[in-house]
């Protein structure tokens, strides 16, 4: 268990719906990004927070959100779901400073079917 | 903006050779590099870093890397491969944020 809890495991859904992700980031830890992994676009980097506010951006597409609540935890809003979103969706969490700066703990994912 | 590269989708080897896996990367001023590797159906586990001091970087489960500033290269070493090593490695490298290249698939073969 790497401490970055994300919820829910798998989703299945149809085309033109939309869902939430959840993420707890590790114990102390201010930074939570998000990654988009398929498989013929490896792992793509969405959107970074740090203690609730943006701090980078990356291949986001508009029909796609993101915040970071004061508790730290994040969620990941897509919307208009494509069957191209189908993918795995992986938090990670950083720490602010010390030896663990710099590295990311990673979840476990979350697989979005979209039907 | 940063990236890297690593240049295989596939290496192969035989238990007990030495493993290499490759990675190049562009970025503006100093590099912060890592590696990463995922087993199946896994997040990502971090393996080692590069920040800044000694180019030659020792990691997790006997995995090393070379830091080479002029050939901007960073790429992943073990001496003596294991069966268990066989994952899906994947290099990054962070200016702000942190960019990932498209992966190597290991495998190791008895």
């Amino acid at each position: 268990d790497s401490g970055v809890t994300q919820t829910p495991k798998h989703l299945i859904t149809a085309t033109g719906q939309r869902v939430t992700l959840r993420c707890s980031p590790r114990s102390g830890d201010l930074s939570v990004y998000w990654y988009q992994q398929s498989l013929d676009q490896g792992l793509q980097f969405l959107i970074q927070y740090y203690n609730g506010e943006e701090r980078a951006k990356g291949n986001i597409l508009e029909r796609f959100s993101a915040q970071q609540f004061p508790d730290l935890h994040s969620e990941l809003n897509l919307s208009s779901l494509e069957l191209g979103d189908s993918a795995l969706y992986f938090c990670a969490s950083s720490a602010s400073g010390g030896t663990g700066a710099n590295v990311l703990t990673f979840g476990a994912g979350s697989r979005l079917t979209v039907l | 903006a940063q990236s890297v590269a690593q240049p295989e989708d596939q290496v192969n080897v035989a238990e007990g050779n030495p493993l290499t896996v490759k990675c190049t990367y562009s970025v503006s001023g100093n590099p912060y590099l890592f590696w990463y590797v995922q087993y199946p159906n896994r997040g990502l586990q971090f393996l080692l870093k590069y920040i800044t001091g000694d180019n030659l970087v020792k990691g997790s489960y006997g995995f090393e890397a070379e830091f080479n500033k002029s050939q901007t290269s960073f790429h992943l070493k073990k001496p003596s491969a294991l069966v268990s090593d066989s994952a899906l490695y994947f290099c990054a490298v962070r200016d702000g944020d942190m960019r990932f290249g498209a992966g190597t698939r290991l495998t190791v073969k008895p």
